[in-house]
C-alpha cells in the first residue's frame, strides 16, 4: 500500500537559517511528488512537483526539493527561511501514468519561524 | 480568474444531522475531487468527480455522496453525521486535460459537528 511518511511533526527554525523538511514515500513504483503548503484559514498550495528528469526540482517562493530514488525521499529545502514561511508543509504521491491524479498525503510538518 | 471556490466557510450540525457543502471548480477545470483534513491530520481523498459521475473513491462510507452538476461544480453530502466527522473538507480542481490531473486546491469547509 502507498504511504508517506513525514517524520518530523513541528520544526523550529530562526528567520534567516536554511531549511530542509523531509519526506519518505512507500510506492510500487516511483510516484510523481509533490510538496504543498498550508496557511492557517488557506487551502493547499502547490510550491513544486516532480514527474521525471532533474531530480532537483525549484518551486516558488524559494523552495527546492530532490528526489532520492535510493531512499525514496522527496525533501524540501530552502537556503534562507523567511518569517512569511511559517505554515503546514505537506508531501504527496500520485501515482505515475494516472490520469486520475488521487493524492496521497503525510500528515504535515508545522513550521514555526522565530524572529 | 477566481479559483476553486467553497461554501459555506463554516459550519456547525448535531449528530445524525445532514450536511451538504458545495464546491466551484477554477475555470477551465471538469474534474472535482473531495478530500477531508482532521485535526492534525493530512487531507484524505474522499471521492472525484468527472462527467456528472464518481470515477473512484476513497475508504470512506457510503453516508458520503456527491455529486457533479453540467457546469462541473459539486456538492459533497454527508448522511447521519459522526462526531468524527468533524474536520476541514477540501476541494481539488484539475482537468482531464493534464497528464497527472494537478489539482488546485479551495480554502476548504470547517465543519463541526456536536
Amino acid at each position: 500500500a502507498q504511504s508517506v511518511t513525514q517524520p518530523d511533526i513541528h520544526i523550529t527554525v530562526s528567520e534567516g537559517a536554511s531549511l530542509e523538511l523531509r519526506c519518505n514515500y512507500s510506492y510500487g513504483a516511483t510516484p510523481y511528488l509533490f510538496w504543498y503548503v498550508q496557511s492557517p484559514g488557506q487551502g493547499l498550495q502547490l510550491l513544486l512537483k516532480y514527474f521525471s528528469g532533474d531530480t532537483l526540482v525549484q518551486g516558488i517562493k524559494g523552495f527546492e526539493a530532490e528526489f532520492k530514488r535510493s531512499q525514496s525521499s522527496f525533501n524540501l529545502r530552502k537556503p534562507s527561511v523567511h518569517w512569511s514561511d511559517a505554515a503546514e508543509y505537506f508531501c504527496a504521491v500520485a501515482r505515475r501514468g494516472s490520469t486520475l491524479g488521487r493524492l496521497y498525503f503525510g500528515r504535515g510538518t508545522q513550521l514555526t519561524v522565530w524572529p | 480568474d477566481a479559483g476553486v471556490t467553497q461554501s459555506p466557510t463554516h459550519l456547525i450540525k448535531t449528530r445524525g444531522q445532514q450536511v451538504t457543502l458545495r464546491c466551484s471548480p477554477k475555470s477551465g477545470h471538469d474534474t472535482v475531487s473531495w478530500y477531508q483534513q482532521a485535526l492534525g491530520q493530512g487531507p484524505q481523498f474522499i471521492f472525484q468527480y468527472y462527467e456528472e459521475e464518481e470515477r473512484q473513491r476513497g475508504n470512506f462510507p457510503d453516508r458520503f455522496s456527491g455529486h457533479q452538476f453540467p457546469n462541473y461544480s459539486s456538492e459533497l453530502n454527508v448522511n447521519a453525521l459522526w462526531l468524527g466527522d468533524s474536520a476541514l473538507y477540501l476541494c481539488a480542481s484539475s482537468s482531464s486535460g493534464s497528464v497527472v490531473g494537478e489539482q488546485y486546491f479551495g480554502p476548504g469547509t470547517r465543519l463541526t459537528v456536536t
